[in-house]
């Protein structure tokens, strides 16, 4: 059970749009639309943006969508805001009841 | 709305049993499954394991069996008990909510730094 791959870093002005990349594999993104992506911020808990791929619950702002595309999902942050500069973490469904996350993806807000 | 409040934390020692408690406020206990997850130092998160309200269990593979999850329907409270603990356990612990059958995690504690150091 690998961790998903994400790259570790992306850089985005000030209302731009960026889309942040989660790669996996067969067995987990590839098998299950059961991609989640979090937010989370220095000496917070992560916060839930979207799951099953490209829902969001309630508090989840709609300037975050999320897809996926065989092995790979994607986040992407339109309207780029100050309050966006955090990490960003996905996660699958990896079967057999087991889950894996992805390394995590630091936004910087230019 | 729905509240996971974690303790137990602190400072353990090589070879020790590491042992956090999560209490779920405001909330149903029944229908989900309660999962533990971490994160070390700087890095990306880790899924351990969960349970459900009747103590069914799934693990991480990765943590050899050395994860034992109980539950507490009455309290609302499940525990996390990782024995034989070493450096690398070294982490903030986090406390979730799971949903089922879309398998996300919806709520989280608010963590918990557990050092171990000799």
């Amino acid at each position: 059970q690998s961790a998903l791959t994400q790259p570790a870093s992306v850089s985005g002005s000030l209302g731009q749009s960026i889309t942040l990349s989660c790669s996996g594999s067969d067995d987990d993104i590839g098998r299950f639309k059961l991609v989640s992506w979090f937010q989370q911020y220095p000496g917070e808990a992560p916060k839930l943006l979207i799951f099953e791929a490209d829902k969001r619950p309630s508090w989840a702002s709609d300037r975050f969508s999320g897809s996926r595309s065989g092995n790979t999902a994607s986040l992407t942050i339109s309207g780029l805001q100050a309050e966006d500069d955090a990490d960003y973490y996905c996660c699958s469904y990896a079967g057999a009841n087991t889950y894996v996350f992805g390394s995590g993806t630091k936004v910087t807000v230019l | 709305q729905v509240r996971l409040q974690q303790s137990g934390a602190g400072l353990l020692k090589p070879s020790e049993t590491l042992s956090l408690t999560c209490t779920v406020h405001n909330g149903s206990f029944n229908g989900f499954y309660w999962s533990w997850i971490r994160q070390s130092p700087g890095k990306g998160l880790e899924w351990m394991g969960e349970i459900n309200q009747y103590g069914n269990t799934h693990d991480n593979p990765s943590l050899k069996s050395r994860v034992t999850l109980t539950i507490d329907p009455s309290t609302s409270q499940f525990s996390l008990k990782l024995n034989s603990v070493t450096a690398a356990d070294t982490a903030v612990y986090y406390c979730a909510r799971a949903r089922m059958p879309k398998h996300y995690f919806d709520y989280w504690g608010q963590g918990a730094l557990v050092t171990v150091s000799s």
